[in-house]
């Protein structure tokens, strides 16, 4: 079976523009969410999605946005690039609860 | 506001001892505590967690320990191989928070030949 998948691996932008991550979750899991990992730090959380709506949103400006589409996979979008959103960005799969299987991540550098 | 400590923040064993990681949190409502490990380049798999209701949870060379009412648990790896070197994070997940997780700091490990 294949796991969560994710694209693109790698994404090189510029201050200020715009970037679109992609997530497909494992067959039959419902709920996708998004995290943040800075190098040499934890996952830090930045949205939930189960059933198309948004369950949860973590500590982020509004410059991030998100959504979860009819076949359950998700975009995370991300406006007005700041060197700072320079991160490994992660999605991950569930049920409802329970444990998270993640993708391999979208690391993505901002110059 | 840091939910969830983990230590120590880097750990070298010998093959074949034993590794101990810890972490601490101070949300009562979490009810649900997995381990994750990660490789460079990937993403963090999940290794083994534990609920509340059970104090030990074991599977294979993986063990964890849980303390409810010190708000400890901790990660025991029995006989530590190099291809255990990898960074190990904690999480906790509360049932009023979905699907949420709050991750510890992370601990290197290192497991030399």
């Amino acid at each position: 079976d294949a796991g969560v998948t994710q694209s693109p691996t790698h994404l090189i932008k510029t201050r200020g523009q715009h970037v679109t991550l992609r997530c497909s979750p494992i067959s039959g899991h419902k709920s996708v969410s998004w995290y943040q990992q800075v190098l040499g730090q934890g996952p830090q959380f930045i949205f939930q999605y189960y059933e198309k709506e948004e369950r949860g949103r973590g500590n982020f400006p509004d410059r991030f946005s998100a959504r979860q589409f009819p076949n359950y996979s998700s975009e995370l979008n991300v406006n007005a690039l700041l060197l700072g959103d320079s991160a490994l960005y992660l999605c991950a799969s569930s049920l409802v609860r329970g444990g998270l299987f993640f993708g391999s991540g979208t690391q993505l550098s901002v110059l | 506001q840091q939910q969830v400590k983990q230590s120590p923040q880097s750990l070298i064993v010998q093959k074949g001892g034993i590794s101990i990681i810890n972490c601490a949190y101070e949300n009562t409502a979490f009810d649900y505590f997995p381990w994750y490990q990660q490789f460079p380049g990937k993403g963090p798999a999940l290794l083994i967690a534990i609920r509340p209701d059970v104090s030990e949870k074991k599977e294979g060379r993986f063990t964890i320990s849980f303390n409810k009412s010190a708000k400890q648990f901790s990660l025991h790896i029995m006989d530590s191989q190099p291809g255990d070197s990898a960074t190990y994070f904690c999480a906790a997940q509360a049932e009023t928070s979905g699907s949420r997780l709050t991750f510890g700091e992370g601990t290197q490990l290192t497991v030399n030949p």
